[in-house]
């Protein structure tokens, strides 16, 4: 299993370009997350699914989007890219939300996105 | 307030030495505790989970204390590898399906 995989690992977008942040899992996890981590910050939730086709946002959502047409995939898409979006972004899959003791999330290698 | 806070550290100890970490947790009807581990530049791993019994893997030592809501990591005869950022997880109640991780605290192992 390859586990979780993002793509890019790199990218510089320009102020107000967008661009789609990969992400894909192969352990048939139901649940899968977006999120960033600030220099020296600890990781804050973007969006998060419970399955395909559903949805919902996480601590900051503002200025992404998101879609689960599939089980494995769980893209992020940026629209007009600001210096403020300038972060690593990981995504991360679980099995189940609950019970939630047994959990674990397994993150993917992370994406560096700088915003000029 | 946070839901999760952290010393941020660093913690800069030599090998051998024993080292302990806090996180207290702002929700008291928080159910689950984790410690996951953070190299540098690479994405969390889990470390382990935080029973309410507390737990022991090895040097590592997770304790749960609801009275004072805080979850401890305690590290024995530290080694050069356990030089990492130490997060510390907590979810909320159900239905709630969002964990909420600490700042960190970074750990450096000195020869």
């Amino acid at each position: 299993n390859a586990g979780v995989t993002q793509t890019p690992k790199f990218r510089i977008l320009k102020i107000g370009q967008s661009m789609t942040l990969q992400c894909a899992q192969d352990m048939n996890h139901n649940y899968m997350y977006w999120y960033r981590q600030d220099p020296g910050m600890g990781l804050k939730l973007i969006y998060y699914s419970v399955g395909a086709g559903i949805t919902d946002k996480g601590e900051v959502p503002n200025g992404y989007n998101v879609s689960r047409s599939t089980t494995e995939d769980f893209p992020l898409r940026l629209e007009l890219a600001a210096p403020s979006q300038t972060s690593v972004y990981f995504c991360a899959s679980s099995h189940e939300g609950f019970p939630s003791s047994y959990n674990e999330q397994f993150f993917g290698p992370g994406t560096r996105l700088t915003v000029l | 307030r946070k839901e999760v806070e952290q010393d941020p550290g660093p913690f800069n100890v030599p090998e051998g030495a024993t080292v302990a970490f806090n996180c207290t947790y702002s929700n008291s009807a928080s159910q689950s505790f984790f410690w996951y581990r953070q190299d540098c530049r690479k994405e969390p791993k889990l470390l382990m989970s935080v029973y309410s019994s507390g737990n022991e893997d090895g040097r590592f030592t997770a304790q749960l204390n609801r009275a004072s809501q805080y979850i401890s990591l305690l590290i024995r005869d530290s080694k050069l590898s356990d030089s990492a950022t130490y997060l510390c997880v907590v979810i909320p109640t159900p239905p709630r399906n969002q964990f909420y991780f600490g700042t960190g605290t970074s750990l450096t192992v000195i020869p």
